[in-house]
C-alpha cells in the first residue's frame, strides 16, 4: 500500500516568504506528527494531531509555524515569514493509533531559506 | 536537561562485533520506546520497539529496558557493514540526537 507522503520533496524561498508544506498519512492511521531535522541533527518534535483530539503543539519553536489537519487526513504545515534558520528537512510520520504505535515516516522536505 | 539523550558517537566496531546503544530519558511515566534507524539523506525506519522492563529480542537486535533507571539500550549482535547508520533512540513522541554507528569491514 501507500506510505506516508509529503510535497514538495524540495523547497527554496526567501528570508521573509511564507511556506506551506504538504503531508499524506497512511490511509486509516489517526495519528500524525510533524518533526524538523537540521544536518547531523536528531528530530525535533513540532506538532502530533491524533483523532480529534486538540493537537499537541508544544513543540512548535514560535508563532510563525502553524499546523492543521482537515478531515483527519491530510495535514499542512505553514511557516510564515521564514529565517533562514528554519532551514531544515520537515518530516512527517503518522501512525495507526496513539503514541504507542510505531511511526511511518514520509520522504521530507527539504527546506532552503535564502 | 534534554527529554531523551543518546551518546553522539561515532560508534565504531568491527564486523561480527556486539554493537552497544544506550538512550536515557526525563519523564518517567513514558510508557513507549522506540529504536529506529536512519541512513544517510532517508526517513528513519523502525528497528525496534519495547513497553516492558528487560529484554526484547528480534534477530540480531535485543531492546532492554530499565524504567526505575529511566535506560533503554539497543545490542546489535554480529554487526554488519549495512548496519552503519544512525540509530535514534525515540521514547513516545520524542527523539535523541541519535548514535552514529559504523561497522568496519
Amino acid at each position: 500500500g501507500a506510505g506516508v507522503s509529503q510535497s514538495p520533496s524540495n523547497k527554496v524561498t526567501e528570508k521573509g516568504k511564507d511556506v506551506e508544506l504538504r503531508c499524506d498519512p497512511i490511509s486509516g492511521h489517526t495519528a500524525l506528527y510533524w518533526y524538523r531535522q537540521s544536518l547531523g541533527q536528531g528530530l525535533e518534535f513540532l506538532i502530533y494531531f491524533q483523532g480529534n483530539s486538540a493537537p499537541d503543539k508544544s513543540g512548535l519553536p514560535s508563532d510563525r509555524f502553524s499546523a492543521e489537519r482537515t478531515g483527519g487526513s491530510v495535514s499542512t504545515l505553514t511557516i510564515q515569514r521564514t529565517q533562514q534558520e528554519d532551514s531544515a528537512v520537515y518530516l512527517c510520520a503518522s501512525s495507526f493509533g496513539g503514541l504507542s504505535y510505531e511511526q511511518y515516516f514520509g520522504p521530507g522536505t527539504r527546506l532552503t531559506v535564502t | 536537561q534534554k527529554e531523551v539523550e543518546q551518546n553522539s558517537g561515532p560508534l565504531s566496531v568491527p564486523e561480527g562485533a556486539i554493537a552497544s546503544l544506550n538512550c536515557t530519558y526525563s519523564d518517567r511515566g513514558s510508557q513507549s520506546f522506540f529504536w529506529y534507524r536512519q541512513y544517510s539523506g532517508k526517513s528513519p525506519e523502525l528497528i525496534m520497539f519495547i513497553y516492558s522492563n528487560g529484554d526484547k529480542e528480534d534477530g540480531r537486535f535485543t531492546a532492554q529496558l530499565n524504567k526505575a533507571s529511566q535506560y533503554v539500550s539497543l545490542l546489535i549482535r554480529d554487526s554488519q557493514p549495512s548496519d552503519s547508520a544512525t540509530y535514534l533512540c525515540a521514547v513516545s513522541k520524542r527523539f535523541g540526537a541519535g548514535t552514529r554507528l559504523t561497522v568496519k569491514p
